[in-house]
């Protein structure tokens, strides 16, 4: 297995709504990341998880909470969410994130609309 | 503050030319430069450059990193219609810690029949 998965592809939600995005990757890498990208920009890294355990987070709002369940597996929690951050959120892996050679492979992204 | 920046923001050429495409970075603790296609989805990875005046080459794709002048360029010959899409540079930094990517605007290449 050679590659990250994201689900759901589509998401619309409300306001209100609480939802979470799952990311999964089978290629033994260490290093998992979420990255946001709007219309027209480039992505931009939200959280960075090295051996589960959160070590970057770029100031993003409360209102997004990732998780790491295990080396396989990155989830990102959406809760009180506003129509702002609609965008693609990316999903990344790589080997291990202490290496110098270590190249990132994205998830196809899930496709965020916030009413 | 890291920076990249890449240069055409936007280029249009015929199938068949040669095109260049340019990206500079500012960056603390330089690690490696990747570049990425963007289509309608996700970056697909092309190449990653970790050290300078090594050419990488993968078909008609060619890019090389000058860390001396702290610039890279991605080469596409014979470009064909489907080489259409955004280009984007990335540059990975030393943090302390997990790093991710600083991503450059990317250069949208439109080539036409």
């Amino acid at each position: 297995d050679t590659e990250v998965t994201q689900t759901p592809k589509h998401l619309v939600m409300g306001m209100t709504n609480k939802k979470s995005l799952k990311c999964e990757q089978h290629m033994g890498h260490r290093a998992m990341y979420w990255y946001k990208q709007k219309a027209k920009k480039p992505p931009e890294l939200m959280f960075v998880y090295s051996y589960e355990k959160l070590s970057i987070n770029e100031s993003v709002p409360s209102r997004f909470s990732p998780e790491c369940p295990n080396s396989s597996l990155l989830n990102l929690h959406l809760h009180a969410l506003q129509p702002e951050d609609s965008a693609l959120y990316l999903c990344a892996s790589s080997l291990d994130n202490m290496l110098k050679n270590n190249e990132q492979f994205f998830g196809p992204g899930t496709r965020l609309t916030v009413l | 503050e890291d920076k990249v920046v890449q240069s055409p923001l936007s280029l249009v050429v015929h199938e068949g030319d040669t095109v260049t495409l340019n990206c500079s970075y500012e960056v603390t603790n330089f690690r490696s430069l990747l570049w990425y296609k963007q289509e309608k989805k996700a970056p697909t990875f092309l190449f990653m450059l970790t050290s300078s005046g090594i050419e990488k080459k993968s078909g008609r794709l060619s890019s090389i990193l000058d860390k001396k002048e702290l610039f890279s360029i991605l080469n596409i010959t014979a470009t064909q219609t489907g080489d259409s899409a955004i280009y984007l540079c990335a540059v990975r930094a030393a943090g302390g810690g997990a790093d991710g990517l600083t991503f450059g605007k990317g250069t949208h290449l439109i080539i036409q029949p």
